[in-house]
C-alpha cells in the first residue's frame, strides 16, 4: 500500500503545462528528499527527479520538481506526445523501519 | 554500456520458493548499493529492499510485506545480485527489476543516474 498519494490521471494538449502532486507525511517528504519517476508503456522506471528539484543528465528543462512541507510537485513544461508515460513520486520514510516508499502513480495523457 | 540483466523469474506455486539473479556489468558492481523493486501487472511500483556495498556494511533492509520471506545477496566476485524469495503468495506476482542509483551532491553541484534491468516477471499461481 503507497503511502505518497498522487492523482490517478493527469492531461494536457501539446505544449500546455500539466503539474502533478505529490503528498506523503512527516516521515517520507517532510523530512527527506523526494525522487520522481517516468515509466514509458512496457519500459522500466527512469529516474527523472532527485534530491526534490534535481535533474538528471540528459532530462529536458522541462521537466522540474518542487517540495513544500509534507507535499511534493513535479510540473512538465512545454508537453510532448513522448511524455505520456506514468509518473511515480519517492522517498525514503523514516517511520519503524528503513523503507522506500513509492507514490501511487499518475497516468498523464497528451490529447 | 551498464547493463543490469535478471533471471530467475517463472511460475511457481503458492509456498514456494524462487531465486533471482541480476547480473551487473559496465560499472563497478562492488561499490552499488543495489535495490529490488517490483510491479504486480497494471498496478504501480513498490520497493523490495536493498542491499548495501560491502564497504558500507552490505547490510540489508526489505519492505514490511516481504520481510521475513525474501533475502538480498550478492556476490561481488560474480558481479551478481540475488533475490531468494520463499514462502511466496499470490500477492507477490510481479515484474522484479532490479537498479542502482549513484547520486552525488558537491557543495557546488550534484550528479545522479540511475540503471534498471528490463525485470523478470514471477507468477505465484496455484
Amino acid at each position: 500500500q503507497s503511502v505518497l498519494t498522487q492523482p490517478p490521471s493527469a492531461s494536457g494538449t501539446p505544449g500546455q503545462r500539466v503539474t502533478i502532486s505529490c503528498s506523503g507525511s512527516s516521515s517520507n517528504i517532510g523530512s527527506n528528499y523526494v525522487y520522481w519517476y517516468q515509466q514509458l508503456p512496457g519500459t522500466a522506471p527512469k529516474l527523472l527527479i532527485y534530491r526534490n528539484n534535481q535533474r538528471p543528465s540528459g532530462v529536458p528543462d522541462r521537466f522540474s520538481g518542487s517540495k513544500s512541507g509534507t507535499s511534493a510537485s513535479l510540473a512538465i513544461s512545454g508537453l510532448r506526445s513522448e511524455d505520456e508515460a506514468d509518473y511515480y513520486c519517492a522517498a525514503w520514510d523514516d517511520s519503524l523501519s528503513v523503507n522506500y516508499v513509492f507514490g501511487t502513480g499518475t497516468k498523464v495523457t497528451v490529447l | 554500456e551498464v547493463q543490469l540483466v535478471e533471471s530467475g523469474g517463472g511460475l511457481v506455486k503458492p509456498g514456494g520458493s524462487l531465486r533471482l539473479s541480476c547480473a551487473a556489468s559496465g560499472f563497478t558492481f562492488s561499490n552499488a548499493w543495489m535495490s529490488w523493486v517490483r510491479q504486480a501487472p497494471g498496478k504501480g511500483l513498490e520497493w523490495v529492499g536493498r542491499i548495501k556495498s560491502k564497504t558500507d556494511g552490505g547490510t540489508t533492509d526489505y519492505a514490511a510485506p516481504v520481510k521475513g520471506r525474501f533475502t538480498i545477496s550478492r556476490d561481488d566476485s560474480k558481479n551478481t545480485l540475488y533475490l531468494q524469495m520463499n514462502s511466496l503468495k499470490t500477492e507477490d506476482t510481479a515484474v522484479y527489476y532490479c537498479t542502482t542509483v549513484d547520486e552525488y551532491c558537491s557543495s557546488t553541484s550534484c550528479y545522479a543516474v540511475d540503471y534498471w534491468g528490463q525485470g523478470t516477471l514471477v507468477t505465484v499461481s496455484s
